[in-house]
């Protein structure tokens, strides 16, 4: 039973640019949620999406945005990449938004912006 | 999300039990207490949750204080592949994980 796939691994961007990354979700999972991991700190929330809307959102701006498709897999997209931006990015699925169940994550993306 | 306290880092002997302490003393009676760990390079990995009752599964076991204002992650036989950062987390709904800094559990041979 395959867990939570994301890719690319890894991704080196330049200033300015945007970003997408994409995330499959556990089989029988219908929530993502994505986390922004910078090196040392624990993992921040960025959203959830549930149904296909967001449903949650963190501390984020709106350079930061979203997608499901119907089939539960999901994007990150990030315009306008500062160097701040540079971590790594966790996908975690869930069933039901996560109220009775633990989330599985994968193994992120890792974003260098140069 | 409720903040937790929990130590920075821990240290203990392979094949012994581990308690891992998190202070959550400002809890409300609808946070559940998850908690996760974090290998080197991976993500998370969700461990165990629960709301008041003492809880077991086959990775470790979660004990609750009567009053809930503090909880303790038990590893029954810590084994090297438990050396993890161990986050406690407080969730009340379906709002996102706040993760603090957590626990850095360091595992001796």
């Amino acid at each position: 039973d395959a867990g939570v796939t994301q890719s690319p691994t890894h991704l080196i961007k330049t200033r300015g640019q945007q970003v997408t990354l994409r995330c499959s979700p556990k089989s029988g999972h219908d929530t993502v949620s994505w986390y922004q991991q910078a090196l040392g700190q624990g993992p921040q929330f960025i959203f959830q999406y549930y149904e296909e809307e967001e449903r949650q959102r963190g501390n984020f701006p709106d350079r930061f945005s979203g997608h499901q498709f119907p089939n539960y897999s999901s994007e990150l997209n990030v315009n306008a990449l500062l160097l701040g931006d540079s971590a790594l990015y966790l996908c975690a699925s869930s069933w039901g938004q996560g109220y009775y169940y633990g989330y599985t994550f994968g193994s992120g993306t890792r974003l260098t912006v140069v | 999300d409720a903040k937790t306290t929990q130590p920075n880092s821990m240290e203990s002997n392979e094949e012994e039990p581990v308690h891992l302490p998190c202070n959550h003393s400002t809890i409300s009676g609808t946070d559940y207490i998850h908690w996760y760990r974090q290998l080197p390079s991976q993500g998370p990995e969700y461990v165990i949750h629960g709301l008041t009752s003492n809880v077991n599964n086959r990775m470790a076991s979660l004990a609750i204080a009567e009053d809930r204002k503090s909880s303790t992650l038990i590893l029954h036989r810590a084994t090297l592949r438990d050396a993890a950062v161990y986050y406690c987390i407080l969730r009340g709904g379906a709002d996102g994980l706040t993760f603090g800094k957590g626990t850095h559990l360091i595992i001796q041979p």
